[in-house]
């Protein structure tokens, strides 16, 4: 059974920078194929897909935050790392990471996800 | 503005038969798999169907999708009240140099 589950910081300030982390069981990024991605929504709105990294440590961004984010991952600790530089209040949203693999078209299963509030 | 256009809502009545559409372009849906999710409220997305109209286990064959051309559509017959939640649409897009994965705006369903 694969598990995925979002932790890192409720509260930041304007201007820091946001580090998540995605720790996962149930499959191992050291295996050929496996990918894990994060995805994040605003309160109300609609989905948005942030990033996505291969057991080969090819690594995918959205092309209009990439400048912003970084993710790596620690297969030892079975973890997927996302940081955000320069935070907004606009990025106030609830980040969710997901598996995927290579040759798969779709997120399956999701993490419960975690809210993440940009306010001074 | 998502890359993928889907109507913000739609609603029925329960037992009644519903469509969401997805639209997008040949850079994205046109070629490559479509897959859906649901949002039940408060809750993390789930994988609903995949490669257009394939169904993981423990779907029920209420809900179904499929593709033509540059459009998909999830189909869900015998609503039900539980169906009530946000459907996103999503797959890769090629537009720009390096793929990159793309989700429709949603679709708020209503069951009345």
């Amino acid at each position: 059974q694969i598990t995925l589950k979002e932790s890192g910081p409720t509260l930041v300030k304007p201007t820091q920078t946001l580090t998540l982390t995605c720790t996962f069981s149930g499959f191992s990024l050291s295996t050929s194929g496996v990918g894990v991605g994060w995805i994040r929504q605003p309160p109300g709105k609609a989905l948005e897909w942030l990033a996505l990294i291969y057991w080969n440590d090819d690594k995918r961004y959205s092309p209009s935050l990439k400048s912003r984010l970084t993710i790596t991952k620690d297969t030892s600790k079975n973890q997927v790392v996302l940081t955000m530089t320069n935070m907004d209040p606009v990025d106030t949203a609830t980040y969710y990471c997901a598996h995927s693999t290579v040759t798969t078209n779709w997120f399956d299963p999701w993490g419960q996800g975690t809210l993440v509030t940009v306010s001074s | 503005q998502s890359v993928l256009t889907q109507p913000p809502s739609v609603s029925a009545a329960p037992g009644q038969k519903v469509t969401i559409s997805c639209s997008g372009s040949s850079s994205n849906i046109g070629n490559n798999y479509v897959s859906w999710y649901q949002q039940l409220p408060g809750t993390a997305p789930k994988l609903l169907i995949y490669d257009n109209n394939k169904r993981p286990s423990g779907i029920p064959d209420r809900f179904s999708g499929s593709k033509s051309g540059t459009s998909a559509t999830l189909g869900i017959t015998g609503l039900q009240t539980g169906d009530e939640a946000d459907y996103y649409c999503g797959t890769w897009d090629s537009s720009l140099s390096v793929p990159s994965w793309v989700f429709g705006g949603g679709t708020k369903l209503t069951v009345l």
